[in-house]
């Protein structure tokens, strides 16, 4: 099946800096991709949409200066914190759906820490 | 806006017996897909069963079927001969014209030895 990769998989960073994670399709061109964020013991919440070539959609509530978002290829999307702050934590997944096969696909998720 | 209510936050069942999950959801469109997803301890989201709206027919995969009834608006899961391996968070999700996905607030499932 269809593979989505995430990187990286965890990683602590300092309040007031800024990380990125990399959403990556390994077998299949992603159209569009997704970005969630996931609190402990909660529900999946959508952050943003995002297409190849043009400017991620964010849900209502979700800041985008704070959270960039890039889709600058058909296999490859960034979301950065920016100026993360430990309200920032969290485990961030994205998802990506094939062109072709219509089927959208998850990757692994991002443990982020802001100590 | 379209939403997914699963109103069981947890349960329980013995291995080899059979459990159902509910799942109710609310939308004005008339084609969408449902989806069950498990996510296991290593939070990967594993798609379980998918149903597409215009399907009168209820998804089956292995063990794993599903109640469709789109008048009602309601999706349940059922898992038949229960494995330890089922023991995960399940979720119920939606997806409608603009390819968003909306999940529910989960059930945890576990499975007693």
């Amino acid at each position: 099946g269809a593979v989505v990769s995430q990187h990286p998989s965890r990683v602590i960073c300092k309040s007031g800096t800024s990380v990125k994670i990399e959403c990556r399709s390994l077998d299949f061109q992603a159209t569009t991709m997704f970005w969630y964020r996931q609190f402990p013991k909660k529900s999946l919440m959508l952050m943003a949409t995002s297409n190849e070539g043009s400017k991620a959609t964010y849900e209502q509530g979700v800041e985008k200066d704070k959270f960039l978002i890039n889709h600058a290829s058909l296999t490859l999307s960034t979301l950065t914190v920016t100026s993360a702050h430990p309200e920032d934590s969290s485990f961030y997944i994205c998802s990506a759906r094939d062109g072709f096969q219509y089927e959208q696909y998850f990757g692994p998720g991002t443990r982020l820490t802001v100590t | 806006a379209q939403t997914v209510t699963q109103s069981q936050p947890e349960m329980s069942v013995q291995e080899a017996e059979t459990v159902t999950l509910s799942c109710t959801y609310d939308t004005s469109e008339s084609d969408y897909y449902l989806f069950w997803y498990k996510q296991p301890p290593s939070r990967q989201m594993i798609l379980v069963i998918r149903q597409e709206a215009y399907k009168q027919q209820n998804a089956t995969e292995n063990r794993f079927s599903v109640n469709f009834q789109k008048a009602a608006k309601s999706f349940s899961l059922k898992i038949s001969d229960s494995q330890l391996g089922d023991a995960a968070m399940y979720f119920c999700a939606y997806e409608g014209r603009d390819d968003k996905i909306i999940f529910g607030k989960g059930t945890r499932l576990h499975i007693l030895p």
